[in-house]
């Protein structure tokens, strides 16, 4: 079993549309989460990170869920420019250099 | 330097020979790992330095592939008697390291595509 699964996608949305990526991991000693976003050709670039409390920065919300093992991701008002493949990340507290990714969900955000 | 540096960004070779991919972390990570990346797939840990310590080198592949990071700043991932399936980005990231705040961030350079003739 993979340490982190994602939908692969694609999730094709109209402009302006709410879409939501969950994220699922397997170790529960796992420590730190992240969201990344990579355009295509491009290097990852961290979107957020993930707290325990949920986060939120702009249209962007994140959430954990710690008993069910799995991150979630929220954009509202998607934009043209959301169009991206966007990795979840988990950190193990047993080995902090060890950063795991998914494989990553496609989005495409369509006027 | 203000980001990740990473060169070549294209390196286009035959099978059989031998290549060097570089890497310069942003100034004062003392924390530098090697990913690949291969087409639609996710992220593959290769190997990660800490400062002065012994690196984990628990994601090479095989015995072809080794790294050396010099003075705790510039890394050289090098491949010998590349193969086909060595096709893939190469991509390198830094991270301020163990103790500093932001240890576990990742920035990442622009990686090197590795074609393998």
């Amino acid at each position: 079993r993979k340490e982190v699964e994602q939908d692969p996608g694609p999730f094709n949305v109209p402009e302006g549309a709410t879409v939501a990526f969950n994220c699922t991991y397997s170790n529960s000693a796992s420590q730190s989460f992240f969201w990344y976003r990579q355009d295509c050709r491009k290097e990852p670039k961290l979107l957020m990170s993930v707290y325990s409390s949920g986060n939120e920065d702009g249209r962007f919300t994140a959430q954990l869920n710690r008993a069910s093992q799995y991150i979630s991701l929220l954009i509202r008002d998607s934009k043209l420019s959301d169009s991206a493949t966007y990795l979840c990340v988990v950190n193990p507290r047993y080995n902090f250099n060890k950063f795991y990714f998914g494989s990553g969900t496609k989005l495409n955000v369509k006027p | 330097g203000a980001g990740v540096s990473q060169s070549p960004s294209n390196k286009v070779t035959e099978k059989g020979k031998d290549v060097e991919l570089r890497c310069d972390p942003i100034s004062g990570h003392t924390a530098l790992y090697w990913y690949r990346q291969s087409l639609g797939q996710g992220l593959e840990f290769l190997i990660y330095f800490q400062g002065n310590s012994a690196p984990d080198k628990s994601g090479l592949p095989s015995d072809r592939f080794s790294a050396e990071r010099t003075g705790g700043s510039v890394s050289t991932l090098t491949i010998q008697r590349t193969q086909q399936e060595d096709s893939a980005v190469y991509l390198c990231a830094s991270s301020p390291g163990l103790g500093s705040s932001g240890a576990n961030v990742l920035t990442f350079g622009a990686g090197s595509r590795l074609t393998v003739l």
